[in-house]
């Protein structure tokens, strides 16, 4: 019973450089989002979809893009990191109600 | 607009004694409120939610957090802490497109 993996677990990436995080649930969710999780400031909301084919942003959405390639898989992408970016990233799904399962989490260094 | 403010950052305490981690919320619609919890280096899981019903909703592990409409507040409490249950606890509230976190409270349980 996998729920929400993400890919990879561990990130460096150097100031400038992209890289596309990874998420894919096996639970039939209509919603996904990706949030990110900074010490003192609690999860804060990248992107969602509600549902296959749409996508919106959330509070903090700049310098990331997102792609809902289908009902399973919500990827993330930065486009050029930066160092404000480092931070521990997760995925989680939701059948379109309340009820969020999480993914472990992406740490993401950017130096 | 929802929003959620734990009003401790840090709570540390010692084996077998009683825990209260505190939670208010701000909402203009009804109100769904949870308590998740994140052990290290893992994604968040559901400790307990309140939808409806009775005010006082419990988990499998102990831990009661009660619904006070009147004092917007939703504070989660152990009449008895283990060292298992050191991690960081966050509480969040339902809001139309997504769930909006609090900052998190670290549990620290000590021997």
């Amino acid at each position: 019973n996998a729920g929400v993996t993400q890919t990879p677990k561990f990130q460096v990436l150097k100031t400038g450089q992209s890289m596309t995080l990874q998420c894919a649930q096996d639970m039939n969710h209509n919603s996904m989002y990706w949030y990110r999780q900074d010490p003192g400031m609690g999860l804060r909301l990248i992107y969602y979809s509600a549902s296959e084919g749409t996508t919106d942003k959330g509070e903090v959405p700049n310098g990331y893009n997102v792609s809902r390639l289908n009902k399973r898989e919500f990827s993330l992408r930065l486009e050029s990191a930066a160092p404000s970016q480092t931070s521990v990233y997760f995925c989680a799904s939701s059948p379109g109600g309340r009820l969020y399962t999480f993914g472990s989490g992406t740490r993401l260094t950017v130096v | 607009a929802q929003s959620v403010t734990q009003l401790d950052s840090q709570v540390p305490v010692f084996e077998e004694a009683p825990v209260e981690l505190r939670c208010n919320y701000s909402s203009s619609v009804s109100v769904y409120l949870f308590w998740y919890v994140q052990y290290p280096n893992q994604g968040l899981q559901l400790l307990l939610k309140y939808l409806s019903g009775s005010t006082l909703v419990e988990s499998i592990n102990g831990f009661e957090a009660e619904f006070n409409k009147s004092q917007t507040s939703f504070h989660l409490r152990k009449p008895s802490v283990h060292i298992s249950d050191t991690a960081e606890y966050f509480c969040a509230v339902s809001a139309p497109k997504d769930m909006r976190f609090g900052a998190g409270t670290r549990l620290t349980v000590k021997p």
